[in-house]
C-alpha cells in the first residue's frame, strides 16, 4: 500500500474552535487532495495541492485553509468549524494529474462538531 | 449540481451473479473515468478506469463499459462475491487545459450488496 497516514482519526470539537487535520505521504507523490464524504454526496473536493507552496481551491473551499510547506505534510484547518462541516474527511496523494489508476486515499478522519 | 450522478443508492444481488451499477455524467469535458471501492472505516480504493477514447475495459471479474453519446458508464461485476459487497463510486476527470483537468469528481455512491 502507499504510504499515506491521516491524523487524528477521530476528532470531536467544538463549534467556533479551530480545527487542523493532517496528512503524510511517504511516496514523494507531487499531488495531495482533500476530500469530504457525506451521504448523498459522495466525495467532494475542498482544496488541493501541486507542489509545495503550491495550492487551489476545490468547490466546496469555503470555511478551509490549507497549507504544504513540505512535500510529504499537507494540511486541512478549519479555520472555525461548525455542525455543516461534520463530516469524514480523506487526503489522497498522486504521482499525476490525471493516469491510470487515479488518486490513493487515506483511511479518513471522521470529524464531528458539537 | 451534481456532475456525475450515480442514480440507485443501492444494489442487492446474489452471489454468482451479475452486478451492474450505473453511473451518469453530465460535463462533456470529461474524458477519463475511474471506479473506486470502499469499505467501512477505509478510505476509497482504485477498481478499474477507462479513457473516452475507449468503450470497454476489462479487469478480471470487472469491466467497465462507456457510452460517450449518452454520457453514462457503467461497472459489470461477474460473478459477484459476497466480498464485493462495498460502495462503489464513479469518478471522472476532464481533458487538459479545461477547469476539470486533474481533479476527480465523483458521484455520489451506490452501496453493492451480494448475498450468499
Amino acid at each position: 500500500d502507499a504510504g499515506i497516514t491521516q491524523s487524528p482519526r477521530h476528532k470531536v470539537t467544538e463549534t467556533g474552535t479551530p480545527v487542523t487535520l493532517r496528512c503524510h505521504q511517504t511516496e514523494n507523490h507531487r499531488y495531495m487532495y482533500w476530500y469530504r464524504q457525506d451521504p448523498g454526496h459522495g466525495l467532494r473536493l475542498i482544496h488541493y495541492s501541486y507542489g509545495v507552496k503550491d495550492t487551489d481551491k476545490g468547490e466546496v473551499s469555503d470555511g478551509y485553509s490549507v497549507s504544504r510547506s513540505k512535500t510529504e505534510d499537507f494540511l486541512l484547518t478549519l479555520e472555525s468549524a461548525t455542525s455543516s462541516q461534520t463530516s469524514v474527511y480523506f487526503c489522497a496523494i498522486s504521482e499525476r494529474e490525471v493516469g491510470s489508476g487515479g488518486y490513493t486515499f487515506g483511511s479518513g478522519t471522521r470529524l464531528t462538531v458539537v | 449540481d451534481q456532475q456525475v450522478k450515480q442514480n440507485s443508492p443501492s444494489l442487492s444481488v446474489q452471489e454468482g451473479r451479475i452486478s451492474i451499477l450505473n453511473c451518469d455524467y453530465t460535463n462533456s469535458m470529461f474524458d477519463y473515468f475511474l471506479w473506486y471501492k470502499k469499505y467501512p472505516a477505509e478510505g476509497p480504493t482504485f477498481l478499474i478506469s477507462i479513457s473516452s477514447i475507449k468503450d470497454k475495459n476489462e479487469d478480471g471479474r470487472f469491466t467497465v463499459f462507456l457510452n460517450k453519446s449518452a454520457k453514462h458508464l457503467s461497472l459489470h461485476i461477474v460473478p459477484s462475491q459476497p466480498g464485493d459487497s462495498a460502495v462503489y463510486f464513479c469518478a471522472a476527470s476532464g481533458l487538459a487545459g479545461g477547469t476539470s483537468y486533474g481533479k476527480l469528481t465523483f458521484g455520489q455512491g451506490t452501496i453493492l450488496t451480494v448475498h450468499p
